[in-house]
């Protein structure tokens, strides 16, 4: 999995697995996030958001999860395809006086293999 | 909608010289942000406006970098004296309300400095 400030880890899934994705979040008193996917090239796209008040959301192949008693994110995507191969990372929203501001994990690269 | 678009996609220029990055957000986004990628240190913020206004540049890393935001529908980041460090992905995003809530980030410029 990922934390805000650690280096890139990978997954290496199989076409048709799910893939799990990992991420530690560091302020307590953010009541939002997201998970981004970037592919080479390309900006960061939104791919599913989740505020505090919710543990699980989801879309469609996609879910979050939220635990706020361990400051821990996850991003489930099912039915892994190639097409899901891409850096993903989250973000968590300022709180306060920064509540403009995202602050990002490193992200994680999921290769999918076919 | 056209999205967020940056120009140049890539700009490489020797050390020494001004390099102006290009934004035009969303129409209708009232807030803009300049973004950093590296590897090293992921997606940092430089820069974020609202309502054309600089609000927090407390990202922006030195007296080199300068951004403006001389209307609603455009937005420069100037490096001058650009040096190798420099040598980033730098993405443009724009919000409806000065929120994370609808971000959408651009394709980013791929700047090398030799």
């Amino acid at each position: 999995g990922e934390s805000v400030g650690l280096h890139l880890p990978t997954l290496s899934v199989q076409e048709g697995d799910n893939s799990i994705i990992n991420c530690a979040y560091s302020n307590s008193a953010s009541d939002y996030f997201i998970w981004y996917k970037q592919e080479s090239g390309k900006g960061p796209q939104f791919i599913i958001d989740i505020r505090s008040n919710m543990d699980k959301r989801q879309g469609q192949r996609v879910t979050v999860l939220l635990n706020k008693t361990v400051k821990h994110l996850s991003l489930q995507i099912a039915a892994t395809q190639p097409g899901d191969s891409a850096v993903y990372f989250c973000a968590e929203k300022g709180s306060g006086g920064s509540n403009y501001k995202l602050t990002f994990g490193k992200g994680t690269l999921l290769t999918v293999n076919p | 909608d056209a999205g967020v678009i940056q120009s140049p996609r890539h700009e490489v220029t020797e050390m020494g010289q001004e390099v102006t990055l290009r934004c035009k957000p969303i129409s209708g986004h009232n807030s803009l942000f300049w973004y950093r990628q590296t590897m090293m240190r992921g997606l940092e913020l430089l820069i974020y406006f609202n309502n054309n206004v600089p609000i927090d540049d407390s990202g922006m890393p030195e007296d080199r970098f300068s951004a403006k935001m001389p209307n609603a529908s455009f937005s420069t980041l100037k490096i001058q004296p650009s040096e190798p460090r420099d040598s980033a992905v730098y993405f443009c995003a724009s919000s409806p309300d000065g929120t994370p809530y609808g971000y959408t980030f651009g394709s980013g410029t791929r700047l090398t400095v030799v």
